[in-house]
């Protein structure tokens, strides 16, 4: 099965910034990735979806790679705001069928003022 | 607007009894999920269905049950609740493969 890791449980950066995020998996190549917004005490809350053939994805401030090679996804987020901090979660097809999926722990952005 | 409910937002529970935490969902989905999230070891997932009265096991079913009787719920069961099992449990759906799944509210369990 997957094991999927988010670096650094937690980043902090000034309003404005442009906040990376990165998603590591290892063992074989997922057919998607997806991404979640999580708010404290709430469910995840989808993103964006990028698919295996796609390098690049976009959705307003929001901008997801996808490189099968390094096996690694960045999550950008442009022109920060604070009302973008929350968990971000990055999730992977678990073992091919695109029935379930794995979920990495997550990490923590705070956007300071 | 999609929804996804579940029965409580918190619950406390004594070690031994049993629980039953509900989910329904009002978007037609064929595959629900059942997920606990701890802090540190993020999403896991316990049972998922793909159709009504089919289910099947996630990667923590140990202690846990699940029932599909009807497309728009699906019940997680915690036949003897145990303090380790004392958690977030989120419940989800999605429409199809590779489509995203819409999460519901969470409930927060506490095992005494």
């Amino acid at each position: 099965s997957q094991k999927i890791e988010q670096n650094s449980e937690a980043l902090n950066i000034q309003e404005g910034k442009t906040a990376t995020l990165t998603c590591n998996y290892t063992n074989y190549s997922p057919a998607y990735l997806q991404w979640y917004r999580q708010d404290p005490g709430r469910g995840p809350v989808f993103l964006l979806l990028i698919r295996e053939n796609e390098k690049e994805k976009r959705k307003e401030r929001l901008k997801v790679t996808f490189d099968t090679t390094l096996k690694q996804s960045l999550f950008h987020i442009t022109a920060s705001q604070p009302a973008d901090s929350a968990t971000y979660l990055c999730a992977l097809d678990t073992d091919g069928s695109a029935r379930q999926l794995t979920f990495g722990s997550g990490t923590q952005l705070t956007v300071l003022p | 607007d999609v929804k996804v409910t579940q029965s409580s937002r918190y619950l406390v529970k004594r070690t031994g009894e049993k629980v039953f935490l509900e989910c329904v969902q009002d978007m037609d989905h064929e595959n629900m999920f059942w997920y606990r999230q701890d802090p540190g070891l993020g999403l896991r997932l316990i049972y998922f269905s793909y159709d009504v009265k089919m289910k099947e096991k996630g990667d923590i079913p140990e202690g846990y049950s699940v029932s599909r009787e009807k497309k728009e719920r699906f019940s997680l069961i915690l036949e003897s609740a145990s303090t380790n099992q004392t958690s977030m449990y989120l419940c989800a759906s999605s429409g199809s493969s590779y489509n995203e799944q819409f999460f519901g509210p969470g409930t927060r369990l506490t095992v005494l």
